[in-house]
C-alpha cells in the first residue's frame, strides 16, 4: 500500500514559468522531507518540515508542512533547467526501533530552454 | 570524503542465480537501510539497521536478506534472484537510528536486471 501520492507524476515545463508539486497522505506524519534524484545518482536531501504549517524557502523553492501534518507542497517559482529531476517526498514516523520514511510516488520535472 | 560507496553499479543475473550487492559508508552512521526503486512507487524500505548486530525488515524483504557485522558495511543479498527483482538498489545511511529530522544520505545505486 502506497501511503505517499504525489502529483503530478511528470511535469515538463519551459523556464520561468512556476510549478506547484503535491504530496497527500491519510497518515500522519512526524516531519517530512523532500528529496531531489538526478539520473545515475542517489536522491539528495532538499529539506525538512516538521511542525504543521510550517513554510521553508530554499532560494527559489518554497516547502509547505499541511496544518495537519499529512500532505505538503513545492512551490517552484521561475524554474530553469538545473532544477529538471525527480522530486521525492518522504514522510517520517516514528516507531519501536527506528523512524522509518515513507517514500511518495516521485514527481519527474523537465524544463527546457 | 567517500559517503555511502555502493558495488557492483550493474549486474546482469539469470533467474535462480544468488548475489551480494555491497554497501560501505565511512560516516560512523547508526542506521543502515536498502530500498529498491521501480518506476512510479518511489522508493521501498526492503530491510534496515540501526547498529552492527541489529537488523529488521521494511515493506518488501522477502527474497532478501542482510547481515551487518559492522558498522561501516550492510550487505543485501539475494537468495534466488527472480525478474521481479529487476530493480536499482539504494543504499541510505543516517547518523542515528532515533532521527526524525535528519538527512538519509544515500550512494549512487546499483541497477540490477534478472533474465
Amino acid at each position: 500500500t502506497q501511503l505517499l501520492e504525489q502529483s503530478p507524476q511528470f511535469l515538463s515545463i519551459q523556464e520561468g514559468e512556476n510549478l506547484t508539486v503535491y504530496c497527500n497522505s491519510s497518515s500522519v506524519f512526524s516531519s517530512l522531507q523532500w528529496y531531489r534524484q538526478e539520473p545515475g545518482e542517489g536522491p539528495v536531501l532538499l529539506v525538512t518540515v516538521v511542525t504543521g504549517g510550517e513554510v521553508k524557502k530554499l532560494k527559489r523553492l518554497t516547502f509547505q508542512f499541511g496544518d495537519a501534518r499529512k500532505d505538503s507542497s513545492l512551490h517552484i517559482t521561475a524554474a530553469q533547467p538545473g532544477d529538471t529531476g525527480l522530486y521525492l517526498c518522504a514522510g517520517v514516523r516514528r516507531t519501536g526501533t527506528a523512524s522509518k520514511l515513507t517514500f511518495g510516488t516521485g514527481t519527474r520535472l523537465q524544463v527546457t530552454l | 570524503n567517500a559517503g555511502v560507496t555502493q558495488t557492483p553499479k550493474f549486474q546482469v543475473l539469470k533467474t535462480g542465480q544468488s548475489m551480494t550487492l555491497q554497501c560501505a559508508q565511512d560516516m560512523n552512521h547508526e542506521y543502515m537501510s536498502w530500498y529498491r526503486q521501480d518506476p512510479g512507487m518511489g522508493l521501498r524500505l526492503i530491510h534496515y539497521s540501526v547498529g552492527a548486530g541489529i537488523t529488521d525488515q521494511g515493506e518488501v524483504p522477502n527474497g532478501y536478506n542482510v547481515s551487518r557485522s559492522t558498522t561501516e558495511d550492510f550487505p543485501l543479498r539475494l537468495l534466488s534472484a527472480a525478474p521481479s527483482q529487476t530493480s536499482v538498489y539504494f543504499c541510505a545511511s543516517s547518523y542515528s537510528y532515533s532521527y526524525y529530522t535528519g538527512e538519509l544520505f544515500f550512494g549512487e545505486g546499483s541497477r540490477l536486471t534478472v533474465l
